[in-house]
């Protein structure tokens, strides 16, 4: 089967720009998570979508951050403006509504915030 | 709210050593726990799942154990080679929360 697929790879933009990252799940996968990963450390949660609804948000920080998954397949998530901090590596993860069934992980998109 | 801290941050190992890596978690009400492999540049890539039931699973030479009890995990790689040079990371839900991670343990193999 196909992976979870993201663009771009890298992405370098100065601070006060935007940004937007794509992602496209593993088919047939209902449920969709955004985690950012920064240097040195483990991957943090952004937001988790199950179809085209949000099921947590808690830590997106949303004077900033958004996130859509209009058609229940795949996802944007956007920064306007950056920040020097938000640099890191954004993952994208899809699983099945199957319970405990592992989350499977795309390779990311490394943001650098100059 | 759940903590994972894994040790040790990072260990160099020759080739064909068997080696440990620990994971622990401070909320032991899990469902499952899972371990990872992120190589550099790359996202992760799921090596091991253990329910909550089950007190270790094996893949090839990798075998991971569960005590919930205690909050422990532990990820043992048998016959190591420089292609397991990795970090590894380990990971259990949280609440509503799918996975928290822990920082990683980055292993080196030296041939």
């Amino acid at each position: 089967e196909a992976g979870v697929a993201q663009s771009p790879r890298y992405k370098i933009i100065e601070k006060r720009q935007s940004v937007a990252f794509w992602c496209n799940p593993i088919s047939g996968h209902a449920t969709l998570y955004w985690y950012q990963q920064i240097l040195g450390q483990g991957p943090k949660l952004l937001i988790q979508f199950q179809n085209n609804g949000v099921v947590d948000d808690s830590q997106l920080p949303k004077d900033r951050f958004s996130a859509e998954r209009l058609k229940g397949v795949d996802s944007t998530l956007k920064i306007q403006p950056a920040k020097l901090e938000d640099s890191a590596v954004y993952l994208c993860a899809s699983s099945s509504l199957t319970e405990n069934s592992p989350l499977h992980f795309g390779n990311g998109t490394r943001l650098t915030v100059t | 709210k759940q903590e994972v801290t894994q040790i040790p941050a990072a260990l160099s190992v020759p080739e064909g050593e068997n080696l440990v890596l620990n994971c622990s978690f401070t909320d032991s009400a899990i469902y499952n726990l899972q371990w990872f492999r992120q190589d550099p540049g790359k996202g992760l890539t799921s090596l091991l799942l253990i329910q909550s039931s089950q007190r270790e699973q094996t893949s090839g030479r990798l075998n991971a154990s569960l005590d919930k009890s205690s909050g422990r995990s532990t990820l043992y790689i048998a016959a190591s080679q420089p292609g397991d040079s990795a970090t590894y990371l380990c990971a259990v839900p949280s609440g509503n929360t799918p996975l928290v991670f822990g920082k990683g343990t980055r292993l080196s193999v030296i041939a």
